[in-house]
């Protein structure tokens, strides 16, 4: 079973920023956070991951609390083509720990 | 980031053949790669975990008699539905690992390969 709870759908206009939160209240020590998303009828896309520290890249930004329970993806200027559903995922990182454990999801509409 | 293929990208067949679905890493190697379902509206779920060289490992309630994995080479892995039937009608995603540099690279993914059986 996902180890993560997202609410089912959110909405947000074009050009504001997005934040898409994620409860992992149970994460261990040694697990990470990832944030995919899947654009209707394509492969999911990575986004970023991080473990305990904020992390940011060209696509996101991503805020862990500081007791790991929870995080916010951040999509700092939505466009209408970031409209996807998003999944986090808490994954241990190791050569034979692998699994990416899917669960519902946020489906993130942008409107005009 | 690095790019995984998947062919066909979409494949309609008569209910009782046997379908083979391909996932290649294009610029990289890949020790391990996934297979995931997809029905619509409804999350990934994955089926297996194939390893280069060696017999795939499979979720529970995945039938691997059904669903034949074979990872022969780094860059390559096959999933082919045998018998395949309406049910089986479905999205599958592969998705590849790049082990080059080190425990804590992402999985990227394939676009998908739609399957509808008739």
């Amino acid at each position: 079973d996902a180890k993560t709870t997202q609410p089912t759908s959110m909405d947000c206009a074009e050009g504001r920023a997005a934040n898409l939160p994620c409860n992992h209240s149970t994460i261990s020590g040694n697990e990470y956070v990832y944030w995919y998303r899947q654009i209707h009828s394509q492969g999911p896309q990575y986004i970023i991951h991080g473990l305990k520290n904020n992390e940011t890249n060209e696509m996101a930004s991503l805020i862990i609390t500081e007791d790991r329970k929870s995080s916010t993806l951040i999509l700092p200027h939505a466009t209408l083509r970031d409209t996807a559903v998003y999944y986090c995922i808490v994954r241990v990182a190791g050569y034979n720990t692998d699994k990416l454990i899917f669960g519902t999801g946020t489906r993130l509409q942008v409107f005009p | 980031g690095a790019v995984v293929s998947q062919h066909p990208s979409r494949v309609i067949c008569k209910s009782g053949t046997s379908v083979k679905i391909e996932c290649r890493s294009l610029d990289f190697q890949a020790t391990t790669m996934f297979w995931y379902r997809q029905f619509p509206k409804q999350s990934l779920m994955l089926m297996a975990t194939s390893n280069e060289g060696s017999k795939a490992t499979y979720e529970q309630g995945v039938e691997k008699d059904k669903f034949l994995i074979n990872h022969a080479s780094l860059t390559l892995s096959t999933l082919t539905v045998t018998s395949a039937h309406p049910e089986d009608s479905s999205f599958y995603i592969c998705s590849a690992r790049d082990h080059s540099g080190g425990a804590y690279n992402e999985q990227f993914f394939g676009p998908g390969t739609r399957l509808t059986v008739l």
